[in-house]
């Protein structure tokens, strides 16, 4: 059975850090590329970071570009998402999900059952 | 960015009803859409990916169809655990979005 785990989750202070980890089971981790998805208090999804299989590529959107970094150790079956230079808008639920296919990126068909960041003073 | 436009926000209908939900994207994603399910306290569950194509375990009375812009998800009768939003997703660019949803409610 297919397990996503994450954790670290937490209430921050805006400009501070928190790091994401998703331990995976189930599957083999290293074929798959994985993802983070965050989702807003009573908002739709936002696709976050995703990474290869290998590890070696990594893509984001702009709004974290910069300020958010995606990595997995393999070894571990586990991903993570360092979160630097928080804002309140990161505040949401923060899911990690497996791709589909061996190859590509999207769509997700395993999810976690998310962890809640909030980002406030 | 390829903005994805879901329509219409909320479809209000009772058990049995056929329902039409419509996902429009600001450019041609070719047929890289997914369509998601989430319940309250929920991840997002994946009905449908590449528009067409049942992902495993998804009954058959959901189905996607259309390619390009215009996409649509149909739940041929609604089922009480059918009431849930529904998101579409494209992987044709990035970076990859997101719709706004379609809240099916019961009526």
């Amino acid at each position: 059975e297919v397990q996503l785990l994450e954790s670290g989750g937490g209430l921050v202070q805006p400009g501070g850090s928190l790091r994401l980890s998703c331990a995976a089971s189930g599957f083999t981790f290293s074929s798959y590329a994985m993802t983070w998805v965050r989702q807003a208090p009573g908002k739709g999804p936002e696709w976050v970071s995703a990474i290869s299989a290998s590890g070696g590529s990594t893509y984001y959107p702009d709004s974290v570009k910069g300020r958010f970094t995606i990595s997995r150790d393999n070894s571990k079956s586990t991903l993570y998402l360092q979160m630097d230079s928080l804002r309140a808008e990161d505040t949401a639920v923060y899911y990690c999900a497996k791709a589909l296919f061996g190859t590509g990126t999207a769509p997700y068909d395993y999810w976690g059952q998310g962890t809640l960041v909030t980002v406030s003073s | 960015e390829i903005v994805l436009t879901q329509s219409p926000a909320i479809l209000s209908l009772s058990p049995g009803e056929r329902a039409t939900l419509s996902c429009r994207a600001s450019q041609s994603v070719s047929s890289n859409l997914a369509w998601y399910q989430q319940k309250p306290g929920q991840a997002p569950r994946l009905l449908i990916y590449d528009a067409s194509k049942r992902a495993t375990g998804i009954p058959a009375r959901f189905s996607g169809s259309g390619s390009g812009t215009d996409f649509t998800l149909t739940i041929s009768s609604l089922e009480p655990e059918d009431f849930a939003v529904y998101y579409c997703q494209q992987r044709s660019n990035w970076p990859l979005t997101f719709g706004g949803g379609t809240k099916v409610e019961i009526k």
